[in-house]
């Protein structure tokens, strides 16, 4: 069984550049979650994928988009970065049930924007 | 709006020495609470779900409880590679499965 991979590990941007972060889902899993964890604080939802379709959004403006493609691997987006979006991105897989279930965690990426 | 508290936000202990973290929670029906383990620079680690009060759940050196306000989560005679941070999130009840994570209690245990 393979667990969750991300790509970058790290990455150095520019305020105002775009960044694209990719995911590859456990094995079996069909839903992905995105968090940004800033240094000391807890994860906060970005947004979640089921099925190729967005099924949730945390609080979060629009220049912080997804993808999630069939094979359910998935890619965040986030346009016009600023100081702020430094932290650490994570992935999280899960098997939808209709309750809630455990998400698995990938290594996440580190994100520094200058 | 759903609250997750979590205390203490740190803790040290020597190894042996048994503690409990606490996560307190605001939620308009609770339909799920998780609790996962976090390495520095690393991806949270699943630990525990519980559902409902009363329910337990054991795993080693950890014991996680629940009732309708809030979790523990046991630790009986730590060991230094218990050292880490502790997540609690909560799912609520409602259309989304959008988990609501605590700030995460950092846990250091002394040889």
């Amino acid at each position: 069984e393979t667990g969750v991979t991300q790509s970058p590990t790290h990455l150095i941007k520019t305020r105002g550049q775009q960044v694209t972060l990719r995911c590859s889902s456990q094995s079996g899993h069909n839903t992905v979650s995105w968090y940004q964890q800033a240094l000391g604080q807890g994860p906060q939802f970005i947004f979640q994928y089921y099925r190729e379709e967005e099924n949730g959004r945390g609080n979060f403006p629009p220049r912080f988009s997804g993808l999630q493609f069939p094979n359910y691997s998935s890619e965040l987006n986030v346009n016009a970065l600023e100081l702020d979006d430094s932290a650490l991105y994570l992935c999280a897989s899960s098997l939808a049930s209709g309750r809630p279930t455990e998400q698995y965690f990938g290594p996440g990426t580190r994100l520094t924007v200058t | 709006e759903d609250q997750v508290t979590q205390s203490p936000e740190a803790l040290r202990l020597q190894e042996g020495e048994s503690s409990s973290l606490n996560c307190s929670y605001t939620v308009s029906g609770l339909r799920g609470l998780f609790w996962y383990r976090q390495d520095p620079g690393k991806g949270p680690e699943f630990l525990f779900t519980l559902y409902s009060a009363g329910e337990e759940k054991e795993k080693e050196r950890l014991k996680a409880t629940l009732t309708k306000k809030e979790s523990f989560l046991h630790i009986t005679a730590p060991k230094p590679e218990d050292s880490a941070t502790y997540l609690c999130a909560v799912q609520a009840a409602g259309g989304s499965y959008i988990p609501t994570f605590g700030r995460g209690t950092s846990l250091i245990v002394h040889p």
